[in-house]
């Protein structure tokens, strides 16, 4: 079964209001990533994180990594209609090199204009 | 630079019938996947190759084959289609160098309907 549970699975937002997926694993990753899926389109990575605690920000998106790197947050402030889409966070278990990630379920965002 | 090509982009099929997806990649990548999409499920990985001439078994294999038997190329059978396989099916591919932690990129998908 899926092992790395994302929350919410659908989120409805007024544009200009702030947005937040949640991932969860069951078990420690080595690092995650996240990707946006636009509708009709296919996923496209956002960023990496790699380090327990870690925070990384792209212009209104910030990523975080748990302490103990069994979670992960995005964060979109101030929402824009071109937020729109699925978000996906992906987690590698181990030291395994050929790259496998889970995926979560994915948050799909809607934003009202 | 085409990047992941996937071919065809849409295909209905009866059930039992049979056929192949292909990806195509011009970015030198070793390492391909095949997943599948469906509503609620996020993305599913169903095998995976870690260079020319290795394939292998990955979350949801049943029911579909593959081969790698070019470098730039990596194909999704389908024997025998049935219904449970409507999908929408992605293709990725990643480099092997540096680190272990280098982005997927995906093709466009297949649209699949069995019916």
């Amino acid at each position: 079964g899926q092992q790395v549970m994302q929350i919410p699975q659908y989120q409805h937002v007024q544009e200009g209001e702030d947005f937040t997926t949640y991932c969860n694993s069951s078990t420690t990753l080595s690092n995650i990533q996240w990707y946006k899926q636009r509708p009709g389109g296919h996923p496209v990575f956002l960023i990496q994180l790699v380090k327990s605690g870690e925070v990384k920000k792209q212009k209104r998106l910030t990523f975080q990594f748990g302490e103990a790197k069994k979670n992960s947050s995005l964060h979109i402030t101030a929402t824009q209609t071109t937020d729109v889409g699925t978000y996906f966070c992906a987690g590698r278990r181990g030291s395994s090199n050929t790259g496998k990630l889970i995926f979560g379920q994915g948050t799909t965002l809607q934003v009202k204009p | 630079n085409a990047g992941v090509t996937q071919t065809p982009k849409f295909r209905v099929l009866k059930t039992g019938q049979s056929m192949t997806l292909l990806c195509a990649q011009d970015m030198n990548h070793e390492y391909m996947y095949w997943y599948r999409q469906d509503p609620g499920m996020g993305l599913r990985l169903i095998h995976y190759s870690v260079g020319e001439g290795t394939t292998a078994k990955g979350e949801v294999p049943d029911g579909y084959n593959v081969s790698r038997l070019k470098k730039q190329n990596f194909l999704l059978g389908l024997e025998s289609a049935a219904p449970s396989q409507t999908s929408v099916y992605f293709c990725a591919s990643r480099p092997l160098r540096g680190a272990v932690n280098q982005p997927q990129h995906f093709g466009d998908g297949t649209r699949l309907s069995i019916l």
